[in-house]
């Protein structure tokens, strides 16, 4: 059962525009969420992260919004620039400020910006 | 570069065989992880050490074990190779555990044929 859910394994944006990454989770005990980036032939970058106790996070063109009720976050990225198109993969963990997880993987977006 | 370095590579072996994987995490780091990226099931959390002492276990196989060493670096060794065990093995690395960022290494692409 995949807890953690990113429906579109790709999405097509303009240079310039903005970027909407979805995520979906199940499970109830994640408290802390991330977004990474990968390129091909590397691991995953740490891009952002947000915790449960707060709705956004921003840090310079990329933001993040947590909806606690739907169990839904989102990744916005304005304006999008070419060197963004990556796969962009959704995490979440039940460690609550210093307990034992690895981190839950959705499957990933495939970001790409049309020139 | 994010500092968590992996060898090999890239790893050829055949069904049956054992192999161990290296990762070095960045300096400092106390917490090292361990997935797995297979084609169709995505990211995958195996393993957790911190200081040395098992913190947690995911989908780990029986298979599988790891270990972490007085400097900090770890090995994860793959037994009785299976050709589903062919993916990309990550490693992660970070401070303590927790909220912590996790840095992942480039990989180590595990060819079984």
């Amino acid at each position: 059962d995949q807890q953690v859910k990113q429906n579109s394994p790709s999405l097509s944006v303009q240079e310039g525009r903005i970027s909407i990454l979805n995520c979906d989770y199940t499970n109830s005990m994640f408290d802390y969420f991330l977004w990474y980036k990968k390129y091909p032939a590397e691991g995953p970058t740490f891009l952002i992260s947000i915790s449960s106790i707060k709705d956004k996070n921003e840090d310079g063109r990329f933001t993040v919004f947590l909806n606690k009720s739907a169990k839904h976050l989102s990744l916005h990225i304005v304006p999008s620039q070419p060197g963004d198109s990556a796969v962009y993969f959704c995490a979440a963990s039940g460690s609550s400020g210093g307990g034992a997880d690895g981190l839950t993987f959705g499957k990933g977006t495939h970001l790409i910006i049309q020139p | 570069d994010s500092g968590v370095t992996q060898t090999p590579k890239h790893l050829i072996t055949a069904t049956g065989q054992r192999v161990t994987l290296r990762c070095s995490p960045r300096s400092g780091d106390l917490s090292v992880y361990w997935y797995q990226q297979s084609l169709d099931q995505g990211l995958q959390f195996l393993i957790q050490y911190y200081n040395g002492e098992e913190r947690a276990k995911g989908n780990i196989l029986e298979r599988f074990s790891a270990q972490q060493f007085p400097d900090l670096h770890s090995e994860l060794n793959l037994s009785s190779l299976e050709l589903g065990d062919s993916a990309l093995y990550f490693c992660a690395s970070s401070p303590r555990g927790g909220w912590d960022i996790q840095y992942f290494g480039a990989g180590t692409r595990l060819s079984v044929l």
